[in-house]
């Protein structure tokens, strides 16, 4: 596989369960970022981890825990979550010290009951 | 800090006519400038990029954007629109270093017969 993937594509959860998001960048990168797009909103990113240590958390709830075993791959965990927090969530990955370039994967779409 | 401004929220054009989405930044230095193009429930994809050089650059599927420090802009073109160039697109600011892509609201083409 090349690029970055993102499982599952389609996720819908009541406000009571638990899940994941996973990502997976096979381009050798060393960042890995969390965004979030809500209809008619702008890109929000929530969370960065450079060489595997959170750099950025953009004042987001905790009901969202993000978790970066290693530099290719990503995990945002999810729990007691609110219909608004139901959007499309983009991984992404870059390279440090490049040009700050983005790559990313195909989002999935989530839907809170 | 770094800041886009993506003046229109929606063009409409007619498939052939020509096309120009404007961008605007704030950055102290040269900046890199970016345009991604998003098609629905999709992720970003990069169109093209400018970091120096010719301030013209070529990207894919047709489009070009050109570089004017003056005018502190970065508005992206196609002589041609296709009808499956409708999506919406972003304009992107970044900086050497760890610094996080600075992203504009989107302009969201739509593309009529």
């Amino acid at each position: 596989e090349t690029g970055v993937t993102q499982t599952p594509r389609h996720l819908v959860m009541g406000m009571t369960n638990k899940k994941s998001l996973k990502c997976e960048q096979h381009l050798g990168h060393n960042a890995m970022y969390w965004y979030k797009q809500s209809a008619k909103k702008p890109l929000e990113l929530m969370f960065v981890y450079s060489l595997e240590e959170r750099v950025e958390n953009n004042s987001v709830p905790s009901r969202f825990s993000p978790e970066c075993p290693n530099s290719s791959h990503l995990f945002l965990h999810l729990h007691t979550l609110q219909p608004e927090d139901s959007a499309l969530y983009l991984c992404a990955s870059s390279q440090v010290g490049d040009s700050g370039e983005l790559f990313f994967g195909e989002g999935s779409r989530l839907t809170v009951l | 800090a770094q800041s886009v401004t993506q003046p229109d929220i929606h063009i409409t054009v007619s498939e052939g006519a020509s096309l120009e989405l404007r961008c605007n930044y704030s950055y102290g230095a040269t900046p890199y400038l970016f345009w991604y193009v998003q098609s629905p429930g999709q992720g970003l994809q990069l169109l093209l990029k400018y970091f120096s050089g010719d301030t013209l650059v070529q990207g894919i599927k047709g489009f070009e954007a050109e570089f004017k420090r003056s005018q502190s802009s970065f508005n992206l073109r196609k002589p041609s629109v296709h009808w499956s160039d409708a999506a919406e697109y972003f304009c992107a600011v970044g900086a050497a270093g760890n610094t996080p892509l600075v992203f504009g609201k989107g302009t969201r083409l739509s593309v009529i017969a």
